[in-house]
């Protein structure tokens, strides 16, 4: 069974740009979460999807966003990039919403300079 | 507002002895705690968790306990290998996919 991808897996891009990042969850897993994760904040959550609606939202500003489409994968964008956004941005898969066990792919590790 | 602290950051044991982590979460309503180690240029991967109605729970070195009264929680690894060798992450939520990790502990094993 394929495991969560995400990719890109390396992104270097210019502030002020903007990016989209995809996720493939676990085949039949209909939830989708997302995380941020720096050396100074550790792993922070961006949002989760499930059934293609946000269910929870993290203290992100709206320059951070996601949708979700009816085969589960995920896409989340960053718009107008600054320094700070350069991280390693994670997916994570569950069966269903509401504590299940998670499932993290190996994340995409953006640069922004 | 919901917070998961876990000590020590760093720790090194030599192999074959036991590796403790703590962890302390600040939300009472938190009933979900898994704990993930995460490799070098790898993503966290799931190791272990337990559910707020358990005391414990164990898969062959690797144990948790839970203190529901005192809202702390703990991961025993016992005949540490090489391979242990990792960062791990506790975490806690209530009844969603909203992960509240804590800081991260670098567990060193020397042969």
């Amino acid at each position: 069974k394929a495991g969560v991808t995400q990719t890109p897996r390396y992104l270097i891009k210019t502030r002020g740009q903007q990016v989209t990042l995809s996720c493939s969850p676990i085949s039949g897993h209909r939830s989708v979460s997302w995380y941020q994760q720096t050396p100074g904040q550790g792993l922070q959550f961006l949002f989760e999807y499930f059934s293609e609606t946000q269910r929870n939202k993290g203290n992100f500003p709206g320059r951070f966003s996601g949708r979700q489409f009816s085969n589960s994968r995920s896409e989340m964008n960053v718009s107008t990039l600054e320094l700070g956004d350069s991280a390693l941005y994670l997916c994570a898969s569950s069966i269903t919403s509401g504590t299940t066990e998670a499932f993290f792919g190996q994340g995409t590790r953006l640069t922004v300079v | 507002g919901e917070n998961v602290e876990q000590h020590p950051s760093t720790l090194s044991v030599q192999e074959g002895d036991s590796a403790v982590i703590k962890c302390t979460y600040s939300d009472s309503a938190s009933n979900y705690f898994p704990w993930y180690k995460q490799e070098l240029g790898k993503g966290p991967q799931l190791i272990i968790d337990i559910r707020s109605n358990v005391g414990e729970k164990k898969d062959q070195r690797i144990a948790v306990t839970l203190n529901k009264t005192a809202k702390h929680f703990s991961l025993h690894i016992t005949e540490t290998q090489p391979e242990d060798s990792a960062v791990y992450f506790c975490a806690g939520s209530y009844n969603t996919d909203k992960l509240i990790f804590g800081t991260g502990t670098r567990l060193q094993v020397f042969p």
